[in-house]
């Protein structure tokens, strides 16, 4: 199936910082979406990217769907508390999401 | 909130026996997806139902099948359940968008867990 690498595995935070993870794939997309999914819950969408190139906000998260179709980044500014998740990135095409196995974050006050 | 509901929320079953799992649709949402996630790892896509067929399929054996109901509603289904079947089931909702794209909104999920 397709692979997504997502990095980094992990990562700890200070509050207030920002902070930056990405996902790569060998394979191109239509679509690139970001989850965030607390313990026990579903993926909560954070941010759709439908275009090469395009770059989009939602309050402090930013995203951007890379030029080649095959990555995209997140960036989460001003980190807080409730930041604490795991993220995950995903892509679609011919009706499936293929995900990336995660990136945990975890913030100190 | 998505608007996606899975029913049971948990449960527990024994080797061999079967489940059924079952999820509703955000309105206006005509396609559901089910996706499997073991403990520290990402979704794994199961199928995907649209207009009551079966439109795409993962990797998984066909001991998992699935239905799909006129009010857009689906169930997942696992025959002869097997230890490795414990794992996080989700259902998520779409409308499928043109030029290949399309955005699917998770449920909370079912907790399956085989002794």
């Amino acid at each position: 199936g397709q692979q997504l690498n997502q990095s980094p595995q992990s990562m700890f935070i200070q509050e207030g910082e920002d902070v930056s993870m990405n996902c790569t794939s060998s394979s191109i997309f239509n679509t690139w979406l970001w989850y965030k999914q607390d313990p026990g819950e579903g993926p909560v969408l954070l941010i759709a990217l439908y275009k090469a190139g395009e770059l989009t906000s939602n309050g402090r998260l930013t995203a951007q769907f890379g030029i080649t179709r095959k990555d995209s980044f997140l960036n989460i500014s001003a980190s807080i508390p409730s930041d604490v998740g795991i993220y995950f990135c995903a892509g679609f095409n011919d009706y499936k999401l293929s995900f990336g196995a995660g990136t945990t974050v975890t913030v100190r006050a | 909130e998505t608007g996606v509901t899975q029913s049971p929320t948990h449960l527990i079953k024994t080797r061999g026996q079967q489940v059924t799992l079952r999820c509703s649709s955000q309105s206006g949402h005509n396609t559901v997806s089910w996706y499997q996630q073991a403990l520290g790892q990402g979704p794994q896509f199961i199928f995907q139902y649209y207009r009551e067929e079966e439109n795409g399929r993962g990797n998984f054996p066909p001991r998992f099948s699935g239905l799909q109901f006129p009010n857009y509603s689906s169930e997942l289904n696992v025959n002869a359940l097997e230890l490795d079947d414990s794992a996080l089931y989700l259902c998520a909702s779409s409308t499928p968008g043109g030029l290949n794209q399309e955005t699917q909104y998770f449920g909370p999920g079912t907790r399956l867990l085989v002794l």
